[in-house]
C-alpha cells in the first residue's frame, strides 16, 4: 500500500522551456503533498507544500512564480518549473501525506531527474 | 539551531557484515524520528518511525535505537546485502508544526 507515483521520470529539454511533472497517490487520498529538490550528495531540500484545494506554501528562497505547484485533488499534484534554466537542473521528488502536516508519515515517489540544456 | 548531523559520511563494507549508522540531533520540541533508506536516483523509503517514548525499533535486519536524553539514534543492519548499498537518512520532526529536519545521509556501499 501507500504506493506515490512520480511523472516522467527523467525530462531533458531546452533553456527556456516550461516543464510540467506529476504526482499521484495510487492506493490513497493525500491531504498534503511535498515537493522536494536534491542535489548530488546532498539531502533533500524541501520546496513547498501543498494542501488539496489550497494555495502551496513555499519555503524561503523558493520561487513561486518559478516553481507553480497545483494540488487540484486528493490524488494528484503537480509542480510546474516555468522557463527552466540550467540552474533548475537536479532531482525532484514528491512525497505524499494522508494526513496534514509534517507529523503524518511521508510515502515518497521516484523522483525525476531534469536536466536543461 | 535544529540540525541533524550523521555520520560517518560513507561507509564500505563486504557483504555479510553488520554496520551501524549515527545520528546526532539538536532538535526542540522533538516529536519523531525517521530512518530512510534512498536507493541511486530513486525516492526514500520509510525504514522506522520512532517517537520520545520508543528506544528500539526493528524492520527486518534494520534496528534503530533512540537516546532522547543524549539525542542520539543509530540504525544497525545486520548480516549485510549487495541490495542494502543506499543512502540511509536520519529525519527528525521537530517544532509546532513538525517540520521535518533532514540529515546529509550516509553512503553505504556493500562489496561482494
Amino acid at each position: 500500500g501507500a504506493v506515490v507515483s512520480q511523472h516522467p521520470s527523467r525530462v531533458i529539454c531546452k533553456s527556456g522551456t516550461s516543464v510540467k511533472i506529476e504526482c499521484r497517490s495510487l492506493d490513497f487520498q493525500a491531504t498534503t503533498m511535498f515537493w522536494y529538490r536534491q542535489f548530488p550528495k546532498k539531502s533533500l531540500m524541501l520546496m513547498a507544500t501543498s494542501n488539496e484545494g489550497s494555495k502551496a506554501t513555499y519555503e524561503q528562497g523558493v520561487e513561486k512564480d518559478k516553481f507553480l505547484i497545483n494540488h487540484a485533488s486528493l490524488t494528484l499534484s503537480t509542480l510546474t518549473v516555468t522557463s527552466a534554466h540550467p540552474e533548475d537542473s537536479s532531482f525532484y521528488i514528491c512525497s505524499a501525506s494522508p494526513g496534514q502536516g509534517f507529523n503524518q508519515p511521508q510515502h515518497f515517489g521516484d523522483g525525476t531527474r531534469l536536466s536543461i540544456l | 539551531k535544529n540540525q541533524v548531523e550523521q555520520s560517518p559520511q560513507s561507509l564500505i563494507i563486504l557483504e555479510g557484515k553488520n554496520c551501524t549508522l549515527q545520528c546526532n540531533y539538536t532538535v526542540s520540541p522533538f516529536s519523531n524520528l525517521r530512518w530512510y533508506k534512498q536507493d541511486t536516483g530513486r525516492g526514500p523509503v520509510s525504514l522506522t518511525i520512532m517517537t520520545f517514548s520508543e528506544n528500539t525499533k526493528s524492520n527486518g535486519r534494520y534496528t534503530a535505537t533512540l537516546d532522547a536524553d543524549t539525542k542520539q539514534s543509530s540504525l544497525h543492519i545486520t548480516a549485510s546485502q549487495l541490495s542494502d548499498s543506499a543512502s540511509y537518512i536520519c529525519v527528525v520532526s521537530a517544532g509546532s508544526n513538525y517540520q521535518l529536519i533532514w540529515g546529509a545521509g550516509t553512503k553505504l556501499i556493500i562489496k561482494p
